[in-house]
Protein backbone atom coordinates (compact mmCIF):
# COMPACT_ATOMS: atom_id res chain seq x y z
CA UNK A 1 0.00 0.00 0.00
CA UNK A 2 1.32 3.20 -0.93
CA UNK A 3 1.56 6.31 1.08
CA UNK A 4 -0.63 8.75 -1.22
CA UNK A 5 -2.99 7.09 -2.82
CA UNK A 6 -4.03 7.87 -6.92
CA UNK A 7 -6.22 6.17 -9.05
CA UNK A 8 -5.20 2.79 -10.97
CA UNK A 9 -6.41 4.31 -13.85
CA UNK A 10 -7.48 7.22 -16.11
CA UNK A 11 -8.40 7.80 -19.46
CA UNK A 12 -9.30 10.23 -22.31
CA UNK A 13 -9.93 10.76 -26.07
CA UNK A 14 -7.29 13.09 -27.88
CA UNK A 15 -7.94 16.18 -27.41
CA UNK A 16 -9.97 16.13 -23.97
CA UNK A 17 -8.46 16.72 -20.34
CA UNK A 18 -8.01 14.56 -17.86
CA UNK A 19 -6.97 15.20 -14.12
CA UNK A 20 -5.43 12.27 -11.63
CA UNK A 21 -5.77 13.30 -7.90
CA UNK A 22 -2.76 12.30 -5.53
CA UNK A 23 -4.56 12.37 -2.12
CA UNK A 24 -2.24 12.40 0.90
CA UNK A 25 -2.19 13.34 4.48
CA UNK A 26 -2.02 16.77 6.86
CA UNK A 27 1.84 15.56 7.36
CA UNK A 28 2.57 15.41 3.37
CA UNK A 29 0.24 16.79 0.90
CA UNK A 30 -1.55 19.17 3.10
CA UNK A 31 1.45 20.58 5.12
CA UNK A 32 3.78 21.25 2.27
CA UNK A 33 3.98 23.11 -1.06
CA UNK A 34 6.15 20.55 -2.49
CA UNK A 35 4.23 18.28 -4.76
CA UNK A 36 5.71 16.54 -7.59
CA UNK A 37 4.73 14.72 -10.67
CA UNK A 38 6.25 12.71 -12.90
CA UNK A 39 5.20 10.98 -16.21
CA UNK A 40 6.85 7.11 -16.94
CA UNK A 41 6.82 5.53 -20.34
CA UNK A 42 7.41 1.36 -20.30
CA UNK A 43 11.32 0.77 -19.67
CA UNK A 44 12.13 4.15 -19.54
CA UNK A 45 12.84 6.13 -16.64
CA UNK A 46 10.62 8.96 -14.74
CA UNK A 47 10.52 12.19 -16.48
CA UNK A 48 9.71 15.11 -14.02
CA UNK A 49 6.57 16.85 -15.06
CA UNK A 50 5.49 19.10 -12.45
CA UNK A 51 7.25 20.80 -9.23
CA UNK A 52 6.39 22.62 -6.37
CA UNK A 53 2.65 21.72 -6.95
CA UNK A 54 1.95 23.61 -10.11
CA UNK A 55 5.54 24.89 -12.01
CA UNK A 56 6.98 22.98 -15.13
CA UNK A 57 10.37 22.32 -15.99
CA UNK A 58 11.91 23.94 -18.82
CA UNK A 59 10.94 21.55 -22.08
CA UNK A 60 7.80 20.54 -20.54
CA UNK A 61 4.31 21.55 -22.49
CA UNK A 62 1.84 24.18 -20.94
CA UNK A 63 -0.86 21.46 -21.23
CA UNK A 64 0.15 19.95 -18.16
CA UNK A 65 -0.81 22.13 -14.76
CA UNK A 66 -0.75 20.69 -11.24
CA UNK A 67 -3.19 22.12 -8.25
CA UNK A 68 -3.78 21.06 -4.65
CA UNK A 69 -6.74 21.64 -2.09
CA UNK A 70 -6.69 20.82 1.10
CA UNK A 71 -5.03 17.07 1.57
CA UNK A 72 -5.17 16.11 -2.53
CA UNK A 73 -3.21 17.25 -5.31
CA UNK A 74 -4.08 16.67 -8.73
CA UNK A 75 -2.51 16.91 -12.77
CA UNK A 76 -4.24 18.10 -15.21
CA UNK A 77 -3.42 16.98 -18.97
CA UNK A 78 -5.25 18.78 -21.30
CA UNK A 79 -5.85 18.08 -25.24
CA UNK A 80 -4.41 14.98 -24.91
CA UNK A 81 -1.77 13.72 -27.32
CA UNK A 82 -0.89 10.30 -27.83
CA UNK A 83 2.03 10.22 -26.39
CA UNK A 84 0.46 11.58 -23.01
CA UNK A 85 -0.19 7.90 -22.53
CA UNK A 86 1.87 6.48 -19.72
CA UNK A 87 2.42 5.83 -15.99
CA UNK A 88 1.82 9.02 -13.80
CA UNK A 89 3.37 9.30 -10.13
CA UNK A 90 2.88 12.00 -7.89
CA UNK A 91 5.40 12.46 -5.24
CA UNK A 92 5.32 14.66 -1.96
CA UNK A 93 8.10 16.02 0.58
CA UNK A 94 6.94 14.56 4.01
CA UNK A 95 9.05 15.95 6.94
CA UNK A 96 11.13 13.43 8.43
CA UNK A 97 10.01 11.02 6.11
CA UNK A 98 11.72 12.89 3.71
CA UNK A 99 9.75 12.02 0.57
CA UNK A 100 6.58 9.97 0.13
CA UNK A 101 5.45 8.55 -3.92
CA UNK A 102 1.44 7.79 -5.03
CA UNK A 103 1.24 4.30 -6.57
CA UNK A 104 0.94 5.86 -9.55
CA UNK A 105 -1.91 5.49 -12.14
CA UNK A 106 -1.85 4.80 -16.19
CA UNK A 107 -3.17 7.02 -18.62
CA UNK A 108 -4.60 5.71 -21.54
CA UNK A 109 -5.08 8.22 -24.47
CA UNK A 110 -8.13 6.32 -26.26
CA UNK B 1 24.71 16.88 -21.51
CA UNK B 2 24.26 15.54 -17.79
CA UNK B 3 23.87 11.57 -17.27
CA UNK B 4 23.93 9.21 -14.56
CA UNK B 5 24.52 5.93 -15.21
CA UNK B 6 24.16 3.10 -12.97
CA UNK B 7 26.14 -0.59 -12.31
CA UNK B 8 26.21 -3.22 -10.14
CA UNK B 9 22.55 -4.95 -9.88
CA UNK B 10 22.37 -8.40 -10.75
CA UNK B 11 20.80 -12.01 -8.56
CA UNK B 12 21.81 -12.26 -4.80
CA UNK B 13 20.53 -14.44 -2.06
CA UNK B 14 18.58 -13.52 0.85
CA UNK B 15 20.67 -12.18 3.13
CA UNK B 16 23.82 -11.54 0.66
CA UNK B 17 25.04 -7.85 0.15
CA UNK B 18 25.33 -5.71 -2.87
CA UNK B 19 27.16 -2.62 -3.81
CA UNK B 20 25.64 -0.18 -6.58
CA UNK B 21 27.15 2.58 -8.26
CA UNK B 22 26.11 5.56 -9.78
CA UNK B 23 28.30 7.47 -12.12
CA UNK B 24 27.71 11.01 -13.33
CA UNK B 25 29.08 13.01 -15.84
CA UNK B 26 28.15 16.61 -17.00
CA UNK B 27 27.31 17.45 -13.63
CA UNK B 28 28.32 19.65 -11.07
CA UNK B 29 28.74 16.28 -8.75
CA UNK B 30 30.41 18.12 -5.53
CA UNK B 31 26.99 20.53 -5.40
CA UNK B 32 24.56 17.76 -5.92
CA UNK B 33 22.25 16.24 -3.70
CA UNK B 34 22.13 12.05 -4.77
CA UNK B 35 19.46 10.19 -4.38
CA UNK B 36 17.97 6.67 -4.90
CA UNK B 37 14.53 5.54 -5.85
CA UNK B 38 13.77 2.12 -6.68
CA UNK B 39 10.50 0.33 -8.19
CA UNK B 40 9.49 -3.30 -8.15
CA UNK B 41 8.77 -4.87 -11.17
CA UNK B 42 5.32 -4.17 -12.93
CA UNK B 43 5.03 -1.55 -8.99
CA UNK B 44 5.08 1.85 -7.99
CA UNK B 45 8.65 4.29 -7.39
CA UNK B 46 9.74 3.70 -3.84
CA UNK B 47 12.43 6.61 -2.38
CA UNK B 48 14.93 5.19 -0.96
CA UNK B 49 17.36 7.66 0.52
CA UNK B 50 19.33 10.75 -0.11
CA UNK B 51 22.68 11.92 0.28
CA UNK B 52 23.38 15.55 0.40
CA UNK B 53 26.49 17.48 -0.93
CA UNK B 54 29.68 17.83 1.06
CA UNK B 55 28.81 21.33 1.35
CA UNK B 56 25.58 20.86 3.11
CA UNK B 57 26.86 18.23 5.36
CA UNK B 58 26.83 15.62 3.69
CA UNK B 59 23.48 14.04 5.81
CA UNK B 60 22.50 10.82 4.71
CA UNK B 61 18.43 9.75 4.90
CA UNK B 62 16.81 5.94 4.34
CA UNK B 63 13.40 4.89 3.99
CA UNK B 64 12.09 2.85 6.91
CA UNK B 65 12.03 -0.32 5.53
CA UNK B 66 16.13 0.13 4.51
CA UNK B 67 17.31 1.31 7.60
CA UNK B 68 20.08 -0.25 9.41
CA UNK B 69 20.30 -2.04 5.66
CA UNK B 70 21.48 0.24 3.23
CA UNK B 71 24.15 2.86 3.84
CA UNK B 72 24.95 5.94 1.12
CA UNK B 73 28.09 7.19 0.40
CA UNK B 74 29.99 9.36 -2.13
CA UNK B 75 32.99 9.98 -4.05
CA UNK B 76 33.00 13.98 -5.36
CA UNK B 77 36.78 12.93 -6.46
CA UNK B 78 35.10 9.93 -8.86
CA UNK B 79 31.98 11.84 -9.62
CA UNK B 80 30.17 8.59 -7.97
CA UNK B 81 27.55 7.86 -5.51
CA UNK B 82 26.89 4.05 -4.13
CA UNK B 83 24.33 2.38 -2.15
CA UNK B 84 25.71 -0.80 -0.05
CA UNK B 85 23.24 -2.99 0.68
CA UNK B 86 23.15 -5.73 3.11
CA UNK B 87 20.92 -8.17 4.93
CA UNK B 88 19.00 -8.46 1.55
CA UNK B 89 15.37 -9.56 1.35
CA UNK B 90 13.04 -10.87 -1.60
CA UNK B 91 11.26 -7.43 -1.18
CA UNK B 92 14.33 -5.07 -2.15
CA UNK B 93 14.06 -6.89 -5.83
CA UNK B 94 13.63 -3.81 -7.81
CA UNK B 95 15.00 -1.74 -10.17
CA UNK B 96 17.44 0.45 -8.85
CA UNK B 97 17.44 4.42 -10.04
CA UNK B 98 19.95 6.81 -9.57
CA UNK B 99 18.86 10.94 -9.58
CA UNK B 100 19.52 13.71 -8.81
CA UNK B 101 17.81 17.36 -7.40
CA UNK B 102 16.28 19.61 -9.63
CA UNK B 103 18.12 23.14 -9.50
CA UNK B 104 14.93 25.49 -10.80
CA UNK B 105 15.34 28.56 -12.89
CA UNK B 106 14.40 30.86 -9.98
CA UNK B 107 17.95 29.81 -8.36
CA UNK B 108 15.56 26.97 -5.58
CA UNK B 109 17.00 23.37 -5.19
CA UNK B 110 14.93 20.38 -5.10
CA UNK B 111 17.53 18.14 -3.71
CA UNK B 112 14.44 15.86 -1.45
CA UNK B 113 11.30 17.06 -3.77
CA UNK B 114 11.96 16.80 -7.08
CA UNK B 115 14.09 14.99 -9.43
CA UNK B 116 14.79 16.01 -13.26
CA UNK B 117 17.92 13.72 -13.90
CA UNK B 118 17.79 10.04 -13.56
CA UNK B 119 19.70 7.14 -15.12
CA UNK B 120 18.40 3.92 -16.43
CA UNK B 121 17.95 2.07 -13.60
CA UNK B 122 19.49 -1.60 -12.94
CA UNK B 123 17.92 -4.32 -11.93
CA UNK B 124 18.45 -6.23 -8.39
CA UNK B 125 16.80 -9.65 -7.86
CA UNK B 126 16.92 -10.96 -4.38
CA UNK B 127 16.25 -14.88 -4.64
CA UNK B 128 17.50 -18.41 -3.03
Amino acid sequence: QSALTQPPSASGSPGQSVTISCTGTSSDVGNYNYVSWYQQHPGKAPKLMIYEVNKRPSGVPDRFSGSKSGNTASLTVSGLQDEDGADYYCSSYAGSKILLFGGGTKLTVL
Amino acid sequence: EVQLVESGGGLVKPGGSLRLSCASSGLAFSNAWMIWVRQPPGKGLEWVGRIKSNSGGGTTDRAEPVKGRFTLSRDDSKNTFYLEMNSLKTEDTAIYYCTTGYSDSSGGYHGDDAFDVWGQGTMVTVSS
